[in-house]
C-alpha cells in the first residue's frame, strides 16, 4: 500500500534551517510529484510547492522563494523540504504527499516549532 | 493567485442529515477542484478529485458537483465519523494550488 513517512518533530531557533524528510514506499517513486503543505496552529492549509520526483524539478509559491529547497532522491525513494532563515510563524505541521495538483495519499505530518 | 472562499465558516449539523459545504473560486478552476477531509490530529484525506470524482475507498454519500467558480460538497446522510474539518482545493491555475480557508462540520 502507498505509504509516506515523514521524519520527527523538530525544535529550532530562530533563523536556523530545518530539514524535513518523506519517504515514499507502495508505489513507483519516479511516476508522481510530491507536494509540500503546511498547517500553522489551529489554521487552515497552505501549498508550499512541489517537485517532480523524475527530473527532480521544484515549483515553489513566491512567498517562500528563497527560503525553502525541495529535493528529492530516487535511490531511496525520499523526498526532503528545507526551509531556512526560520521564523515563529514557521511553526507549522509540514506535511508531504503524493501529487503535484492534488494530493491522494498524505504523510502523517510533521511539528517544527520555531523558539527562542 | 485564485482566492477560494468557503462557507460556511461552521455548521452545526445532527447525524442523518444531509448537508451542503459550498467553494467559491475568485476565477474559474474549470474542473480542476478538489475535496479534502481533516479530523483533529490527522492529515487530511482526499475525498473528491477533478470536481467530482470520488477518491479510492470514499463512501458514495460523498458526492462533488460544479465547474468554473461554483463548487459544492454533498454529505446525503452525515455519520458521526463525519464531524471534521472540510477543505477546498482548486489546481488549475498551478503553481501554486491554493486552499480554503475551511468549513467546520460540528455535531448540533
Amino acid at each position: 500500500q502507498v505509504q509516506l513517512v515523514q521524519s520527527g518533530a523538530e525544535v529550532k531557533k530562530p533563523g536556523a534551517s530545518v530539514k524535513v524528510s518523506c519517504e515514499a514506499s507502495g508505489y513507483r517513486f519516479t511516476n508522481y510529484g510530491i507536494s509540500w503543505v503546511r498547517q500553522a496552529p489551529g489554521q487552515g492549509l497552505e501549498w508550499m510547492g512541489g517537485i517532480t520526483a523524475y527530473t527532480g524539478k521544484p515549483n515553489y509559491v513566491q512567498r517562500f522563494q528563497g527560503r525553502v529547497t525541495m529535493t528529492t532522491d530516487t535511490s531511496t525513494n525520499t523526498a526532503y523540504m528545507e526551509l531556512s532563515s526560520l521564523r515563529s510563524d514557521d511553526t507549522a505541521v509540514y506535511y508531504c504527499g503524493r501529487g503535484h495538483h492534488y494530493i491522494d495519499y498524505w504523510g502523517q505530518g510533521t511539528l517544527v516549532t520555531v523558539s527562542s | 493567485e485564485i482566492v477560494m472562499t468557503q462557507s460556511p465558516a461552521t455548521l452545526s449539523v445532527s447525524p442523518g442529515e444531509r448537508v451542503t459545504l459550498s467553494c467559491r473560486s475568485s476565477q474559474s478552476v474549470s474542473g480542476n477542484l478538489a475535496w479534502y477531509q481533516q479530523k483533529p490530529g490527522q492529515a487530511p484525506r482526499l475525498l473528491i478529485y477533478g470536481a467530482s470524482t470520488r477518491a479510492t475507498g470514499i463512501p458514495a454519500r460523498f458526492s462533488g458537483s460544479g465547474s468554473g467558480t461554483e463548487f459544492t460538497l454533498t454529505i446525503s446522510s452525515l455519520q458521526s465519523e463525519d464531524f471534521a474539518v472540510y477543505y477546498c482545493q482548486q489546481y488549475n491555475d498551478w503553481p501554486p494550488a491554493t486552499f480554503g480557508q475551511g468549513t467546520k462540520l460540528e455535531i448540533k
